[in-house]
Parts: structure tokens; C-alpha cells; sequence
């Protein structure tokens, strides 16, 4: 699959925790961003990186960091998880400012 | 902060039939759109974008651009039961490097 490629897929965290998530971009692709979606809501842009460095930031929590590396996957550091974390966390990637291919979506559920 | 409206919030089509959505920034500087569509428990994939004014045609689906109202809209002919789910419209400001705003989404029921 050449696809962009986020994992974990699904993952359940308790109040305070903290968790990880990765997204390793199409091949070629050094712009990424992330993107969190709850039910009924729009999706909702965190952070935007280009080159490995940070473009613009949006929504993104203080407890939460994200980094591009030099192959240019990204982590998003999550601690200090709340409830209200609980979401689908998209990260999309693409070739400069071409179209974004989004990957598969990662399901965090804070309990 | 950029907002981009979806409506209706909801529609239900026929199977054969036409479906019309619409969307619409409130940023000036908007200078491309896209059309995303997301079927449920699924990631959004692109449909299409437009940045020229008028019309662009894909096999059974149509999007307008009309730059000086920022308005486009989408018409899926000929709708197809697979054609159900969420369609999200998003729009980039030329100030805004690669960044994307999405609207809420008009999500599509199509009946066989």
C-alpha cells in the first residue's frame, strides 16, 4: 500500500495518559498535516509541517506536540489526555501544494 | 478565522437522481477549493478542486466555481447508492500556505 499510513488504528487511553501517534507520509510527500474529527463536528486543522519544519499551526492543544523527522513521518506526543481528546486524528500528506491524500484515521477514545 | 459553509446539512436523493451541494467561504483570499468525500468509518478522499472560474466535469460529477461570491457547488448526476456519505468541501487561502479549512459536510443519502 503506498497510501499515507497512520497507526495506531484504534487506541483507548485513560484520563491524564498520554499516547502516540504516527503517520508516515506518501513516498516523496514533505508537507503533512493533522487533522482531528468529531462526530458531527468539521474536521478541524491542528498543525501543518513542510520540509520538517513547522508551516502553521492551528487548533493543536498545549499538551500536545508533533514533530516531522528527516524521512519525513511525523509524531503527534498527546499527554495529559482529557475526554474531550476523544476523536479521530486524520494526517494527510502531499508533494508541496498539491492535493492532500489522508490517511486511514487514528480512533482515540479517553475514558 | 476562515469559515466555509456547507448546505444543506442533509439530502436525500433518489437513485438515478441529482444531487446538489453547496459551499461558501467567508475569506477573500480563498484562492482553490476541493470536494472530499468520506464514506462512514472511512477517511476523506478527493473528489475534486477547482480554482478557475466556471465549470469542471469528472465522469457523473460537476463542480461550479464562482470566484467573486466564493461560492462552489457540486452535482453528482445519475446517483448511485455507493455515491452515500459525508461530501466535505474545503478551501485554501493564498495566505495560508497549504492549509485547508473544511466545512461540516452535507451528508448524502442516495435511495435504491
Amino acid at each position: 500500500d503506498s497510501g499515507v499510513v497512520q497507526s495506531p488504528r484504534h487506541i483507548i487511553k485513560e484520563k491524564g495518559g498520554r499516547s502516540v501517534l504516527t503517520c508516515i507520509p506518501i513516498s516523496g510527500h514533505s508537507n503533512v498535516v493533522w487533522y482531528q474529527q468529531t462526530l458531527g463536528k468539521e474536521l478541524k486543522f491542528l498543525i501543518q509541517h513542510y520540509e520538517k519544519v513547522e508551516r502553521d499551526k492551528g487548533f493543536l492543544p498545549s499538551r500536545f506536540s508533533v514533530q516531522q523527522f528527516d524521512d519525513y513521518h511525523s509524531e503527534m506526543n498527546m499527554s495529559a489526555l482529557e475526554l474531550e481528546d476523544s476523536a479521530m486524528y486524520f494526517c494527510a500528506s502531499s508533494s508541496g501544494f498539491s492535493d492532500y491524500t489522508f490517511g486511514s484515521g487514528t480512533r482515540l477514545l479517553v475514558i | 478565522q476562515q469559515k466555509v459553509q456547507q448546505s444543506p446539512e442533509s439530502l436525500i436523493v433518489p437513485e438515478g437522481g441529482m444531487a446538489s451541494l453547496n459551499c461558501t467561504s467567508s475569506d477573500r483570499n480563498v484562492d482553490y477549493f476541493w470536494w472530499y468525500r468520506q464514506h462512514s468509518g472511512k477517511s476523506p478522499k478527493m473528489l475534486m478542486s477547482i480554482f478557475s472560474n466556471g465549470e469542471k466535469e469528472e465522469g457523473r460529477f460537476t463542480v461550479h466555481l464562482n470566484k467573486a461570491s466564493l461560492h462552489t457547488s457540486l452535482h453528482i448526476r445519475d446517483s448511485q447508492p455507493s455515491d452515500s456519505a459525508l461530501y466535505l468541501c474545503a478551501a485554501r487561502a493564498n495566505s495560508a500556505g497549504n492549509k485547508l479549512t473544511f466545512g461540516i459536510g452535507t451528508r448524502v443519502l442516495v435511495r435504491p
